[in-house]
């Protein structure tokens, strides 16, 4: 069984750029999070999907931050535009309903 | 709210030893699951081990086992013949009743050849 991918794995932009990450979850996995980790902390999530629904978005910065997921498979996560402090781990996880999440690789986000 | 506090920042072992890592949560609620995930530098998370807290019989994955004490809300994480690749960072992690997971601040563990 195929994992969760995610792309691209490395990143490096200018802040006031704009960036966006890809995430493609196990098949079936109706829920899908995206999740932020900055150097030294745990993962944060910022969203959870239920299919092409959003469950919880309460701690993504919505003036900057958007993600969707149309279709109820892959998901897209953009930052428009960057700062500094958006560096991190970019982690996407899914899983079947309310039980084990399973993680991408990750995309390392770098602001300059 | 829940919270989730790992008092261990870093952990060092000796190949082949035991290891124990520490986690302490908050929470209401009567049944739910706690969860060990490993963080190599690669950045993956990797699940470890998971408890339902419905069972008493702490959860074993060959060299990976759990203390669980429900009634003082602990879940630690025995790590037995610790290896060379047992080396990553740790993380417990507890989710709400919207399978939204809420994560420790992680013990960085070395096993030491």
């Amino acid at each position: 069984e195929a994992g969760v991918a995610q792309s691209p794995r490395y990143k490096i932009i200018e802040k006031r750029q704009s960036v966006a990450f890809w995430c493609n979850p196990i098949s079936g996995h109706a829920t899908l999070y995206w999740y932020q980790q900055i150097l030294g902390q745990g993962p944060k999530l910022l969203i959870q999907f239920q299919n092409n629904g959003v469950v919880d978005d309460s701690q993504l910065p919505k003036d900057r931050f958007s993600a969707e997921r149309l279709k109820g498979v892959d998901s897209t996560l953009k930052i428009q535009p960057a700062k500094l402090e958006d560096s991190a781990v970019y982690l996407c996880a899914s899983s079947l309903a309310l039980q084990t999440q399973y993680f991408g690789p990750g995309t390392r986000l770098l602001v300059l | 709210a829940q919270t989730v506090t790992q008092s261990q920042p870093e952990m060092s072992v000796q190949e082949a030893e035991t290891v124990t890592l520490s986690c302490t949560y908050d929470t209401s609620e009567n049944n739910y699951y706690l969860f060990w995930y490993k963080q190599p530098p690669s950045r993956q998370m990797i699940l470890v081990i998971r408890q339902e807290a419905y069972k008493q019989q702490n959860a074993t994955e060959n060299r990976f086992s759990v203390n669980f004490q429900k009634a003082a809300k602990s879940f630690s994480l025995k790590i037995s013949d610790s290896q060379l690749g047992d080396t990553a960072m740790y993380f417990c992690a507890f989710p709400n009743t919207g399978n939204q997971f809420y994560f420790g601040t992680g013990t960085s563990l070395t096993v030491i050849p």
